[in-house]
């Protein structure tokens, strides 16, 4: 069935340093690939998000790359500060139409 | 403030007493859904809705039901909850019928404990 693994599933790096998060999926019809961010006793947060027709897309500091043929995707997170510590999910739309989500990566930025 | 509330945040209940948990968004938005979130797990889809009186299953709906009355509530009803329904609940919606394509804007979170 539709699959979408993502890694790791937990990262520490120091402030400052740049975090990546990877995801694979299975469903080579897939055609929009989100990031949520979930801070602590939220609800996950769209914070990029990238279409099939483009295969890299930036905002300020976190970046998402996009490889199709391989089928997989990933955020990079640049200059990473305190307040960017949060669970991250990847996601992938399906040919049915349904959003498939990864696992989740909990990232700690330590200062 | 556009927003997806959910009642109740936090419930401890018994095995097999009816509860229900209550969404609501503000944003007009067609598309509602819920999914349940469980360590290693990730976030997997226990029903949606595509628009009024239009309901399907998700991913995991087996112990849940669902409505959708009105285009604003769409509440997640449980009517005999187990212990393996102990989970984080989240609601979700977004604007137009599929939800797959927009941005899906989602509540802060419910935390059931069946005993």
């Amino acid at each position: 069935g539709e699959n979408v693994e993502q890694h790791p599933s937990t990262l520490s790096v120091q402030e400052g340093d740049s975090a990546v998060i990877k995801c694979t999926y299975s469903d080579s019809a897939s055609n929009y690939f989100p990031w949520y961010k979930q801070e602590l006793g939220k609800g996950p947060q769209l914070i990029i998000d990238i279409r099939s027709n483009v295969g890299e897309k930036k905002d300020q500091r976190i970046a998402v790359t996009l490889n199709k043929t391989a089928k997989h995707f990933s955020l990079h997170i640049t200059e990473t500060q305190p307040e960017d510590s949060a669970v991250y999910f990847c996601a992938a739309r399906s040919n049915t139409g349904k959003l498939i989500f990864g696992q989740g990566t909990t990232l700690q930025v330590k200062p | 403030e556009a927003q997806v509330t959910q009642n109740p945040r936090y419930l401890i209940t018994v095995t097999g007493k009816k509860l229900t948990v209550t969404c609501s968004q503000n944003m007009n938005h067609e598309y509602m859904s819920w999914y349940r979130q469980d360590p290693g797990l990730g976030l997997r889809q226990i029903y949606y809705s595509m628009n009024v009186e239009v309901t399907d299953k998700g991913d995991v709906p087996e112990g849940y039901k669902v409505s959708r009355k009105e285009k604003r509530n769409f509440p997640l009803i449980l009517e005999s909850p187990s212990p393996n329904q102990t989970s984080l609940y989240f609601c979700a919606s977004s604007r137009g019928g599929t939800g797959g394509l927009n941005e899906q804007f989602f509540g802060p979170g419910t935390r059931l404990t069946v005993l």
